[in-house]
This record gives C-alpha cells, sequence and structure tokens, in this order.
C-alpha cells in the first residue's frame, strides 16, 4: 500500500495568510494525487486532482504542486470559508489511499 | 447534475452483516468511465477507501476487508451497494458512497453519508 503522510495535521492561521499543506507519499506516484476539503459534517469535496487541477468552481486562492513523493497545497490568501480538514489522497495504485488529514483553525 | 445518496440501517448488531445501498440520481450508473465506491471514516479519524465497482460487475476491493466485503451493482435501480460482514465495533463510521473517474482518480460527487454503530 502506498502511505500518504500530511504535514502538519493542523495548523492555526489568520484570515488572509498564505497556508501550505504537505502531502508525501511512500513511494513514487507520478501525478496521481488530488486534495479534498471537508467541513464538520460534511462529505469530502474535490478541490484540486492530478496534483495541479482545480476543480469547476474551486476558487483560485487554492493552487497544487509536487510530483513523485512531494505534494503540496497551498491557499494563497486563506478565506472565513476555508477553515476545514483537507485530505490528500492517491490514485496511482490500489488500495486507494488517503492521507490522515489537516486541520486548518482559525488562530 | 449526478447526486448520490446512502441508505441502510444505522444500528448493526456485533457479529451480523452490514448492508447499505448507494441511490445515483441525475445521470445513468452504467455511462461513463466511472466506478462506484465506497469509503468510510470512523468519527473524528481519516479516510479508508473500501472498495469499488464498475457497471458491468468488475471490482476492486481494500485487501484490509477483501474477505468480509462485498460490492454489487443494479443498473436497472441506478444503485449499488456495499456488505461487509463479521462486523464488530471497529467498523463504526460515516460510511460514503463516491463516484470514482477511471482516468484522473478522483472522488466526486459524495453522497452525505451514513453513520453505521456496531453495538449490541
Amino acid at each position: 500500500d502506498i502511505q500518504m503522510t500530511q504535514s502538519p495535521s493542523s495548523l492555526s492561521a489568520s484570515v488572509g495568510d498564505r497556508v501550505t499543506i504537505t502531502c508525501r507519499a511512500s513511494q513514487s506516484m507520478s501525478n496521481y494525487l488530488n486534495w479534498y476539503q471537508q467541513k464538520p459534517g460534511r462529505p469530502p469535496k474535490l478541490l484540486i486532482y492530478v496534483v495541479s487541477t482545480l476543480q469547476s468552481g474551486v476558487p483560485s486562492r487554492f493552487s497544487g504542486s509536487g510530483s513523485g513523493t512531494d505534494f503540496t497545497l497551498t491557499i494563497s490568501s486563506l478565506q472565513p470559508e476555508d477553515f476545514a480538514t483537507y485530505y490528500c489522497q492517491q490514485s496511482y495504485s490500489l488500495p486507494l489511499t488517503f492521507g490522515g488529514g489537516t486541520k486548518v483553525e482559525i488562530k | 447534475q449526478v447526486q448520490l445518496q446512502e441508505s441502510g440501517p444505522g444500528l448493526v448488531k456485533p457479529s451480523q452483516t452490514l448492508s447499505l445501498t448507494c441511490s445515483v440520481s441525475g445521470g445513468s450508473i452504467s455511462s461513463g468511465s466511472y466506478y462506484w465506491s465506497w469509503i468510510r471514516q470512523p468519527a473524528g479519524e481519516g479516510m479508508e477507501w473500501i472498495g469499488r465497482i464498475y457497471s458491468s460487475g468488475n471490482t476492486d476491493y481494500n485487501p484490509s476487508l477483501e474477505s468480509r466485503v462485498t460490492i454489487s451493482i443494479d443498473p436497472s435501480k441506478n444503485q449499488f451497494s456495499l456488505s461487509l460482514s463479521s462486523v464488530t465495533a471497529a467498523d463504526t463510521a460515516v460510511y460514503y458512497c463516491a463516484r470514482y473517474d477511471s482516468s484522473s482518480g478522483w472522488f466526486d460527487p459524495w453522497g452525505q453519508g451514513t453513520l453505521v454503530t456496531v453495538s449490541s
């Protein structure tokens, strides 16, 4: 199985801050990396797929980058609606696996 | 716009079988290059992929659950289902169904999720 390790597991930030979340895979996996946002009591929402492609309707302040084993989700200017938990997910090989999540909280 | 909705019992006794159904609306379960998946999330924890099914009936399961899982599909009802046998308290979680795109590997959309508690 490909293990996905996210860091940090949580962070506190203020509105307007630039936020970076890292996802590291246990083996190289090309560009089969997706990001989701989840708010309490809600299902995950697809934000970015194949590393850097924004899902339709997702604000441009979200961006993704990386290759091989190291990937990054960046929020350029944190907005109040962005406080949530973020998960990475690999689709390079079965079983499909998710990172443990990064909770973005209000400072 | 495709929408998914899970249904099934919210309480299952230990050693029994958990059964859930996902109803798909707004599109055919038989169209496109999509798989139909189940994912679960214990309270306060991360997500675990359970398995997926194609409209042809081909399935893939997470090896960690494979001995206890069956996913089936009913195109005539535009539904697919999950069966998990011999459940224990460790199977207590919110269960989601989701559409999986086989070319880019993303899950979208997701159902709202249903909490299944395993308890006597």
